[in-house]
């Protein structure tokens, strides 16, 4: 997998839009990037995963730069729910996932 | 749809027994199931790939004679935790895929030996 690197937590008011960054300078052309979070106590929940271009579904959407060495996930309307660990993740061509610490998002009322 | 499942979502056991845990994908067919654990405070860990039909390949420190992994149809794969100790008490995670897209999760079993 290529690296990824990602904030430790943060914090956002519900309601609001919640920024969550990601860097992977070293990602290869054909890697995609790759988002799933972890409320505590489940299995990791897919979110959204692109290539280029940015991508957008009903949980979020993903903005990746023209160079691809980051990408920015967006929760457009956070809610408490939302509070979960989420891990950004550039897989190689095994497809194996290699889960680092994520960021710890916390969504206060 | 992408809907796995994992079964049983808790399980206690004595030391030295064995435990099966099934991941099954409901409404997909997966050509390839991964198994994953989690201690406490930590991030998964990889343990072991199966795609279907064929032996499976174990990541490196884990012991392949302790975890049984069978994956013998397209919706089905089983971990076997064989003469289990108290230090294999964790959190279990499969997840699905098919034709090495998108992995999708089950729901955890988790672990308890005492």
């Amino acid at each position: 997998d290529a690296k990824t690197t990602q904030p430790t937590s943060m914090d956002c008011a519900e309601g609001r839009a919640a920024n969550l960054p990601c860097n992977h300078s070293t990602i290869s052309g054909n890697e995609y990037v790759y988002w799933y979070r972890q409320i505590h106590s489940q299995g990791p929940q897919y979110i959204i995963h692109g290539l280029k271009n940015n991508e957008t579904n009903e949980m979020a959407s993903l903005i990746i730069t023209e160079d691809r060495k980051s990408s920015t996930l967006i929760l457009p309307h956070a809610t408490l729910r939302d509070t979960a660990v989420y891990y950004c993740i550039a897989p190689s061509n095994d497809y194996k996932l290699s889960f680092g610490a994520g960021t710890t998002v916390t969504v206060r009322a | 749809g992408a809907v796995v499942s994992q079964h049983p979502s808790w399980v206690i056991c004595k030391s030295g027994t064995s435990v099966k845990i099934e991941c099954r994908s409901l409404d997909f067919q997966a050509t390839t199931m991964f198994w994953y654990r989690q201690f406490p405070k930590q991030s998964l860990m990889l343990m072991a790939t199966s795609n279907e039909g064929s032996k499976a390949t174990y990541e490196q420190g884990v012991e392949k004679d302790k975890f049984l992994i069978n994956h013998a149809s397209l919706t089905l794969s089983t971990l076997t935790v064989t003469s289990a100790h108290p230090e294999d008490s964790s959190f279990y995670i499969c997840s699905a895929s098919r034709l090495k897209e998108t992995q999708y999760f089950g729901p955890g079993t988790r672990l308890l030996v005492l």
